[in-house]
């Protein structure tokens, strides 16, 4: 049983483009989060989304970021116009329905804005 | 919302015992988690504590006070590879997890 799937685990950007990161929750979770991690930071909260819906985007940045959880394929968190101030480590998590809290996480994409 | 306190960074000796505490402040109790970070991976489960009192796993255990806001993780036995960020988070009503800022604990030969 495969683990929760994010890539790329590495994306290097320029200022003003677009960064898409893609996050396959494990089999039979139909729960995804997503965090941002900053060097020596914890984890904050971005988005929970589950498929077709957003449940809570309460720590989304109003502009540039969305996220998506589709019907058929995997969740993306989307970054438009990227700043140096989104350098950072992107997260996913999933879970089971009804599992609150108990989260696996992928391993991390790395975003590094030059 | 939830307010979780933990402190910054911790060292401790191989082969010792070691407690990081966490206190906590919710709207709406649902358990408290620890989770271990080692430094580039991801997060992995730790433990799950919903009922007063200590949870043991191993080397590992987990305590929690609900009338306290108060929980702890005690590592016993330090090995080398125990360095690493623990994150101590607890579950918002609606099913997200707020994570603690962790505690990076050094362990030292």
């Amino acid at each position: 049983n495969a683990g929760v799937m994010q890539n790329p685990r590495h994306l290097v950007r320029r200022r003003g483009q677009e960064a898409r990161l893609r996050c396959s929750p494990m089999k039979g979770h139909s729960h995804v989060y997503w965090y941002r991690q900053l060097p020596e930071e914890g984890l904050k909260f971005m988005v929970y989304l589950q498929k077709e819906n957003i449940i809570d985007e309460s720590g989304m940045p109003k502009e540039r970021f969305s996220a998506e959880f589709p019907k058929e394929g995997p969740s993306i968190l989307r970054i438009q116009q990227v700043v140096r101030g989104d350098s950072a480590a992107y997260f996913c998590a999933s879970s089971p329905e009804g599992r609150t809290g108990e989260l696996f996480f992928g391993e991390g994409s790395r975003l590094t804005v030059l | 919302g939830q307010n979780i306190d933990q402190p910054t960074e911790m060292t401790a000796t191989e082969g010792a015992i070691v407690q990081i505490n966490c206190t906590y402040q919710t709207s709406g109790f649902n358990g408290l988690f620890w989770y271990q970070q080692h430094a580039g991976e991801a997060p992995t489960f730790l433990s799950y504590n919903v009922l007063d009192g200590l949870e043991e796993k191993g080397r590992f255990s987990s305590f929690l006070s609900r009338s306290k806001g108060y929980s702890y993780l005690l590592l016993k036995e330090l090995q080398m590879k125990d360095s690493a960020s623990y994150l101590c988070a607890a579950p918002e009503r609606g099913g997200k997890l707020i994570f603690g800022q962790g505690t990076e604990l050094s362990v030292k030969p």
